[in-house]
């Protein structure tokens, strides 16, 4: 089944990091690339960037550099995105989702919540 | 950055009736090589991740049903549900794949009249 399984939900204090996890399955993971894109509580869809599963090279939008790092295990078929830092406006909810260049979400993960609270 | 603007941003259909949801991008983002826009369409409900409608701008996904139509070229999209189910009430975006970065329109709630 092609499906992609999110880590579960974190809850985080300020200034702590956390690591969210998106596993492929169904699929060759290299063959596509992985965008991140954060929806916060209540809000729109932000697309965050995205890695080139093949080479591992990350592009990040604008607001999303510096604390954001996507990375990859391929031998696992897994996105990582990890959050240092955090603070209480990176509380939202993460997904991960495959771009085909076709399409750039027609696979999405079912998302992860990231909660920062003291 | 293109900036995707959607109108309206709530609407209000009866069952059996159209919806139409606008979509206007800041730049065209018709890729002239293949003469395709780089348009998607993706419909979300409550608690679940978006569910890609319509790519190229007006292709639609496997499984999609097809009173869901995308039209449009350039910087002026729609998105139509020509007989509104009760399973579609959601908040439907589309977003832009022209050029990173990848931007959403703000969304456009669609209820039930």
């Amino acid at each position: 089944q092609v499906q992609l399984v999110q880590s579960g939900s974190e809850l985080k204090k300020p200034g702590a990091s956390v690591k969210v996890s998106c596993k492929a399955s169904g699929y060759t993971f290299t063959r596509y690339a992985m965008n991140w894109v954060r929806q916060a509580p209540g809000q729109g869809l932000e697309w965050m960037g995205w890695i080139n599963t093949h080479t591992g090279n990350p592009t990040y939008a604008q607001g999303f550099t510096g604390r954001f790092v996507f990375s990859l295990d391929t031998s696992v078929s897994t996105a990582y995105l990890q959050i240092s830092s955090l603070k209480a406006d990176d509380t939202a909810v993460y997904y991960c989702a495959r771009d085909t260049v076709i399409t750039p979400g027609d696979l999405w993960g079912q998302g992860s919540l990231v909660t920062v609270s003291s | 950055d293109i900036v995707m603007t959607q109108s309206p941003d709530s609407l209000a259909v009866s069952l059996g009736e159209r919806a139409t949801i606008n979509c206007k991008s800041s730049q065209s983002v018709l890729y002239s090589s293949n003469n395709k826009n780089y348009l998607a369409w993706y419909q979300q409900k409550p608690g679940q991740p978006p569910k890609l409608l319509i790519y190229w701008a007006s292709t639609r996904e496997s499984g999609v049903p097809d009173r869901f139509t995308g039209s449009g070229s350039g910087t002026d999209f729609t998105l139509s549900i020509s007989s509104l189910q009760a399973e579609d009430v959601a908040v439907y975006y589309c977003q832009q794949y022209y050029t990173t970065p990848y931007t959403f329109g703000q969304g456009t709630n669609l209820e039930i009249k």
